[in-house]
């Protein structure tokens, strides 16, 4: 089974920084990979599939990239309401996994 | 506009069984594939099982494959996941979800999830 890692586990920033997020498969997946993101208390929120498409709705602050097995989620400039939890899912084939998540908190 | 409704909430005795259903409306349920991902209190994401729109084919993540068996319905728009042999790993929110068109993934639309807990 293909395992997907996050890293880092948590980070703190201040308002306004540039945040990166990395996602590594154990095997290439092309671009078969998705973003949520989950505020606490909250229902799972897509916020970019196919690596680097941007779901309707979602601010242009966030941006994806990556293909095969180094996938990136970045945030441009960090706001108050993006404190939340980040996972990464593949989904080359029938199971979905996610990375184990990435916690952002404003410094 | 899309609704997952989740239920079957309980507290159920390691090795206990327990159904969980996920009500749909808002969409053609029969058309679309859907899917089962837990969260263990404090915890990350896990995936669990997936089923194709017809029912035909099921997918099961190494974790609970043998003790959890999904389901559907397309003439009641339901979706179930019947656990046994629970375990205490088992307790978790359950959420169903579907990508919202023809295709597995990603998932578009979440349920809000039902809680399961397993102890003695």
């Amino acid at each position: 089974d293909i395992q997907m890692t996050q890293s880092p586990s948590s980070l703190s920033a201040s308002v306004g920084d540039r945040v990166t997020i990395t996602c590594r498969a154990s095997q290439g997946i092309s671009n078969y990979l998705a973003w949520y993101q989950q505020k606490p208390g909250k229902v799972p929120k897509l916020l970019i599939y196919a690596a680097s498409t941007l779901q309707s709705g979602v601010p242009s602050r966030f941006s994806g990239s990556g293909s095969g097995t180094d996938f990136t989620l970045t945030i441009s400039s960090l706001q108050p309401e993006d404190v939340a939890t980040y996972y990464c899912q593949k989904y080359n084939s029938a199971l979905g996994t996610f990375g184990q998540g990435t916690k952002v908190e404003i410094k | 506009e899309v609704q997952l409704v989740e239920s079957g909430e309980g507290l159920v005795q390691p090795g206990g069984s327990l159904r969980l259903s996920c009500a749909a409306s808002g969409f053609t349920f029969s058309s679309y594939a859907m899917h089962w991902v837990r969260q263990a209190p404090g915890k990350g994401l896990e995936y669990v099982s997936a089923i194709s729109s017809n029912g035909g084919s099921t997918y099961y993540a190494d974790s609970v494959k043998g003790r959890f068996t999904i389901s559907r319905d397309n003439s009641k728009n339901t979706l179930y996941l019947q656990m046994g042999s629970l375990r205490a790993e088992d307790m978790a929110v359950y959420y169903c979800a579907t990508c919202g068109g023809d295709c597995y993934f990603p998932f578009q639309h979440w349920g809000q999830g039902t809680l399961v807990t397993v102890s003695s």
